[in-house]
């Protein structure tokens, strides 16, 4: 089972730079999430979905967008890297209902010089 | 808004002995989840435990136990017999809002020792 893939798992961009991320997950979930994880912050939510064609910004969805064109993929966008948004970029996917935990990718560290 | 806060940045157990990892919770939903995910140094994060809003009995999974307080917003995971694999980043969420958002604590690194 592949269950939530994304792509890449690393990359070094130069400021100014863009570049999308990918998410891919096989379980039919209805719901997809981005989140950026830094040291001392937790993992903070930067936009998702509940369903195709759908999204919403979370706590920190500047300088990013977002989109989701198929059930099963969510793109993770960044027009013009800075360096603030070096991160570990983790996507997510759960089903309906409020009792379903997420289901997580392996995460992208991303580095912006 | 929803928040979650996670008070402890770090704590340390001897090993087979238990722990508790705070969590305190905001939300003016009446319906929502709790959930407790584990981060092991290798990066992914492992589902542990849920509780939701209107549970009565605490939930209990293996030797992960939620002590949910709902009136004083609170939702503590409890290690019992801690193991050396044990030591990893502990996270809280919760998922609320008709939207299903789900929001993180900081998280509570814990370390387990011999």
């Amino acid at each position: 089972n592949a269950g939530v893939t994304q792509t890449p798992k690393f990359r070094v961009l130069k400021t100014g730079q863009s570049m999308t991320l990918l998410c891919a997950q096989d379980m039919n979930h209805e719901y997809m999430y981005w989140y950026r994880q830094d040291p001392g912050m937790g993992l903070r939510l930067i936009h998702y979905s509940v369903g195709e064609g759908t999204t919403a910004k979370g706590e920190v969805p500047d300088g990013y967008n977002v989109s989701r064109l198929k059930k099963q993929n969510f793109l993770l966008g960044l027009e013009s890297a800075a360096p603030s948004q070096t991160s570990v970029y983790f996507c997510a996917s759960r089903a309906g209902g409020y009792n379903q935990p997420q289901h997580f990718g392996d995460g992208t560290r991303l580095s912006i010089l | 808004a929803q928040k979650i806060t996670q008070t402890q940045p770090g704590m340390f157990v001897q090993e087979k002995e238990a722990v508790t990892l705070d969590c305190t919770y905001d939300t003016s939903d009446q319906s929502y989840g709790l959930f407790w995910y584990k981060q092991p140094s290798s990066g992914e994060m492992i589902f542990l435990i849920y509780q939701g809003s209107y549970d009565e009995q605490n939930a209990t999974e293996g030797r992960y136990s939620l002590n949910f307080q709902k009136a004083r917003k609170s939702a503590n995971l409890v290690i019992s017999a801690s193991q050396l694999g044990d030591s990893a980043m502990y996270f809280c969420a919760m998922s609320s809002g008709g939207y299903q958002k789900v929001t993180f604590g900081t998280g509570t690194k814990l370390q387990v020792i011999p």
